[in-house]
């Protein structure tokens, strides 16, 4: 059974800061993982999404790597925006069935 | 145009009353799946329907009954709602193809409180 931790479960740090949300995953045989945004209240909006084939994928940002043999990913924020405040989650795809992570949540302070 | 709907946004009800929840997506996708969040924020699937065919049933109560009449639509309509049944429901879909980019795209959600 699929099993997916992000650590930490809650962060804050000062604006403009960089910053590394992980990821983990029990099962690497996994078809991608994707990571998510949501807002209070709101729904999940995707960020980006890796093959598993793929070793990182990046918009603005925002980068993902994805590590399959150690189950492991990381999105890493860069110049960190008050706008970035939000849950961030990761999701993986196995077959049939994707999984979520328990979240981050994310403060910058502005 | 919204990719995928889902209706109501809100919905406050009395235990016991029999509710639906619809969801609709017109981005042409074969796989469509309700995932339940709870208080703590942990997103759990609780169905998936590859054109109109249950596919995952996750151990839900069948109190829960999922309806796909065709590929766009998946309805979940709940019997006999319980306290423990409050939560947000979020409909999903992606389009599933071998080797593809099978992003899975959300609602925004239903937020069920069940009084």
């Amino acid at each position: 059974k699929q099993e997916v931790t992000q650590i930490p479960a809650a962060l804050s740090v000062p604006e403009g800061e960089n910053l590394v949300l992980n990821c983990s995953f029990t099962d690497s045989a996994i078809y991608n993982l994707q990571w998510f945004r949501q807002d209070p209240g709101k729904g999940l909006t995707s960020l980006l999404l890796i093959q598993s084939s793929q070793r990182e994928q990046t918009s603005g940002r925002l980068n993902a790597s994805l590590d399959k043999s150690s189950g492991r990913s990381t999105l890493y924020i860069a110049a960190s925006q008050p706008g970035d405040s939000a849950t961030y989650l990761c999701a993986v795809r196995g077959y049939q069935k994707v999984t979520f992570g328990t979240g981050t949540k994310l403060q910058v302070i502005p | 145009d919204t990719a995928v709907s889902q209706t109501p946004k809100y919905l406050v009800t009395q235990m016991g009353n029999d509710k639906s929840i619809k969801c609709e997506q017109n981005l042409g996708h074969d796989t469509m799946y309700w995932y339940k969040q709870d208080s703590k924020k942990f997103l759990k699937i609780m169905f998936s329907y590859n054109n109109k065919e249950l596919i995952i049933n996750e151990t839900v109560p069948n109190r829960f009954s999922p309806k796909s009449p065709d590929k766009a639509h998946l309805n979940l309509h709940i019997n006999s709602l319980e306290l423990g049944d409050s939560a947000v429901y979020f409909c999903a879909s992606s389009q599933d193809r071998a080797g593809g980019d099978e992003k899975l795209f959300f609602g925004s959600g239903t937020q069920l409180s069940v009084l």
